[in-house]
C-alpha cells in the first residue's frame, strides 16, 4: 500500500502519560497535516509541515503536543500529560502539489484517554 | 479565520432518490472548496472538489455548485445507491500558500434500500 500510513492505529493510555504518533506520508509528498477528529465532528487542522519546516500551528495544539518532521518524510506527533480531552482519532494527510489541490489521508490513530 | 458551516448534519433518501447537502463559507477569499468521503472506520477520501473559477463540476451521479456571491457550494447526488451511505465533508481552502482545509461538521447520509 503506498498510501499515506499511520500507527499505531489504536492507543489506549491512562491520563497523565505520554504518547507519540507516527504519519509516514506519500512517498515525494512534501506537504503534510496533522488533523483531529472528535466523533461526529469534521477534522480539525492542528498543524502542517512543508518538507521538514513546521509553517503553521492551530490555537488548539496547546503546549503540552509537539509534532516534528525530522527528514522532511515521516513526522511525529507527541502529546504529553495526556487529558481525557485529548480522546480523538488523529489524522494524518499529504499532498505534493503546490497551492491547493487534494489531501490524501491516512486511516489514523485513535486515542482512548483513561 | 476561515469558518465552514455544514447542514444537514444527517440526511435519509430512498434508494434512487436525490440528495443535497449544503455548506457555506466566511473568508470571500476562499479558492478550493473539496468535498470528502468517509466510510465507517475509514479515511475521508475525495469524491470531488471545485475552484472559485467555476460554477458547477460533474462527475457521473455527483454534482458540485458554487454560489461565491452568497458564500455558498452544495453537493448533490443523484440517483442514490445504498453504498453512497456514509459521511460527506465539505471543506474550503483559506487563501494561503499552505494548502489546509478547513471542514464543516460533517452529513451523515443514509440510503435506505
Amino acid at each position: 500500500d503506498t498510501g499515506v500510513s499511520q500507527d499505531p492505529r489504536h492507543k489506549i493510555t491512562k491520563r497523565g502519560q505520554n504518547v507519540t504518533f507516527r504519519c509516514d506520508p506519500i512517498s515525494e509528498h512534501n506537504r503534510l497535516y496533522w488533523y483531529r477528529q472528535t466523533l461526529g465532528q469534521g477534522p480539525e487542522f492542528l498543524t502542517y509541515f512543508q518538507n521538514e519546516a513546521q509553517l503553521e500551528k492551530s490555537r488548539l495544539l496547546s503546549d503540552r503536543f509537539s509534532a516534528e518532521r525530522p527528514k522532511g518524510s515521516f513526522s511525529t506527533l507527541e502529546i504529553q500529560r495526556t487529558e481525557q480531552g485529548d480522546s480523538a482519532m488523529y489524522l494524518c494527510a499529504s499532498t505534493r502539489r503546490e497551492g491547493t489541490g487534494e489531501l490524501f489521508f491516512g486511516e489514523g490513530s485513535r486515542l482512548t484517554v483513561l | 479565520g476561515e469558518n465552514v458551516e455544514q447542514h444537514p448534519s444527517t440526511l435519509s433518501v430512498q434508494e434512487g432518490d436525490s440528495a443535497v447537502i449544503k455548506c457555506t463559507y466566511s473568508d470571500s477569499a476562499s479558492n478550493y472548496f473539496p468535498w470528502y468521503k468517509q466510510e465507517l472506520g475509514k479515511r475521508p477520501q475525495l469524491i470531488i472538489d471545485i475552484r472559485s473559477n467555476v460554477g458547477e463540476k460533474k462527475d457521473q451521479r455527483i454534482a458540485v455548485t458554487l454560489n461565491k456571491t452568497a458564500k455558498h457550494f452544495s453537493l448533490h447526488i443523484t440517483e442514490t445507491q445504498p453504498e453512497d451511505s456514509a459521511v460527506y465533508f465539505c471543506a474550503a481552502s483559506p487563501p494561503s500558500n499552505t494548502g489546509k482545509l478547513i471542514f464543516g461538521q460533517g452529513t451523515t447520509l443514509q440510503v435506505k434500500p
